[in-house]
């Protein structure tokens, strides 16, 4: 029962060209989205989050995408640089009987920018 | 300002014994979360402690497993009589407040090796 879905195992692109990430979830009561860059042998470290009560929301190089309807959010990198190369997880957290500490995590993607 | 400090970074124990994971969080904060990451998944929430209380310990097992974080000292995650299945990296977190607004800064995490 995977409640946050990242269906794509791994991303490659050029150095310069956008990366969009994407990322799904099935419970309608997550209302917190959070994204997570992991580099090997590290913990997660916090990249940009959106509220539900949001569509969009940018903070430099980085802007997450939701659309509530479809329950879908994506993260674009642009321009993307070599330093960028990492595992990004998609998270989410709800309000559901005040569990809005709780994150859920999808598997992650696999970012690599090639010079 | 340190960050969250988890030790050791890496264990290695034999099946049946015990595994201790230490968790400082950062200073200032009082609210710890453990997550459990196996080999190709996302993280999974364990468990959240304030000081001295387990505010919800669903997502860890049962049996064999325990979470703590006293008054004075870390956190810590215990695994009695490990098995092979308990090998994974195990992330801890802290915040400021509960809710995930902000963000969870994580640790670099412990990884648990069962032989």
């Amino acid at each position: 029962d995977q409640q946050v879905k990242q269906n794509s195992p791994s991303l490659s692109v050029q150095e310069g060209r956008i990366s969009i990430l994407n990322c799904d979830y099935t419970n309608s009561m997550f209302d917190y989205f959070l994204w997570y860059k992991k580099y090997p042998a590290e913990g997660p470290t916090f990249l940009i989050s959106i509220s539900s009560i949001k569509d969009k929301n940018e903070d430099g190089r980085f802007t997450v995408f939701l659309n509530k309807s479809a329950k879908h959010l994506s993260l674009h990198i642009v321009p993307s640089q070599p330093g960028d190369s990492a595992v990004y997880f998609c998270a989410a957290s709800g309000n559901s009987g005040g569990s809005n500490y709780k994150l859920t995590f999808g598997k992650g993607t696999l970012l690599t920018v090639n010079p | 300002n340190a960050g969250v400090m988890q030790n050791p970074r890496h264990l290695v124990r034999r099946r049946g014994q015990e595994a201790r994971l230490r968790c400082s969080p950062m200073k200032g904060h009082s609210h710890v979360y453990w997550y459990r990451q196996l080999p190709e998944e996302g993280l999974k929430f364990m468990v959240y402690l304030q000081k001295e209380n387990i505010i919800d310990e669903s997502g860890m097992p049962k049996e064999r497993f325990s979470a703590e974080f006293p008054k004075e000292g870390p956190s810590i995650l215990r695994i009695q009589q490990v098995v092979r299945g308990d090998s994974a990296a195990y992330f801890c977190a802290s915040s400021p407040y509960m809710e995930v607004e902000g963000e969870a800064f994580f640790g670099q995490g412990t990884r648990l090796t069962v032989v």
